[in-house]
């Protein structure tokens, strides 16, 4: 089986840095996704992660340890229109099938 | 280029009917996956496929049927509606290329479903 944690809410305040975790737990592993979602729409692909370390696109960061089984998504510069629930999901190894965690719905503060 | 397309938008059902919700993609995406999404939830998959007439059961796969009869097109069939069964659905699609390491699905913009 497997199972992904994140926090249900973070709240940042505009301008700030902020971060939001995903431990997971999966029998096979291939990479770490993260999807941002706006209320009533679709999700929308941010960032993948195959190998350990720090991507960066633009003021979106995300990281990988695989050792940890844990990553994480770096939010900088962070604008109003940034809130929105954020989603890591694991691409399962050998099924290629792609679970997502429960999501963390970040609102961001002027 | 129209990405990922879902129909209908909007659908109401009565218990014990059928339906079938569409999906095509015009990407030449290898994978195709749909998932339902209760409020305030994450997303969860119902099934899953990697190619033409390549199916597979993701997490939550019963009272649900799906085809892959040709690299497009993965439609979702409602066998017997029930209440339980109201969910946004989304349909998305992805690309196989590893070469460049980049696994993004493109989702559609969903199927709000209500089951009476």
């Amino acid at each position: 089986g497997q199972s992904l944690e994140q926090p249900s809410e973070v709240t940042a305040v505009e301008g700030a840095i902020v971060q939001i975790n995903c431990t997971y737990q999966t029998s096979g592993f291939y990479g770490l996704s993260w999807y941002q979602q706006h209320d009533g729409g679709a999700p929308t692909f941010l960032s993948y992660n195959a190998l350990d370390g720090l991507e960066e696109t633009g003021r979106f960061s995300s990281f990988l340890s695989r050792s940890d089984s844990y990553g994480y998504l770096l939010l900088q510069e962070l604008q109003m229109k940034d809130s929105a629930s954020y989603f890591c999901a694991v691409w399962m190894d050998s099924s290629y099938k792609l679970i997502f965690g429960s999501g963390t719905r970040l609102l961001v503060r002027p | 280029n129209a990405g990922v397309t879902q129909t209908p938008k909007f659908q109401v059902l009565k218990t014990g009917q059928s339906m079938t919700l569409q999906c095509a993609q015009d990407m030449n995406h290898e994978y195709m996956s749909w998932y339902r999404q209760d409020p305030g939830m994450g997303l969860r998959l119902i099934h899953y496929s990697v190619g033409a007439g390549i199916t597979d059961q993701g997490e939550v796969p019963n009272g649900y049927n799906v085809s892959r009869s040709t690299t497009e097109d993965f439609p979702l069939r409602l066998l017997s509606a029930a209440p339980s069964q109201t969910s946004v659905y989304f349909c998305a699609s992805s690309s196989r290329d590893r070469a460049e390491g980049i696994y993004g699905y493109t989702f559609g913009s969903g199927t709000r479903l209500t089951v009476v």
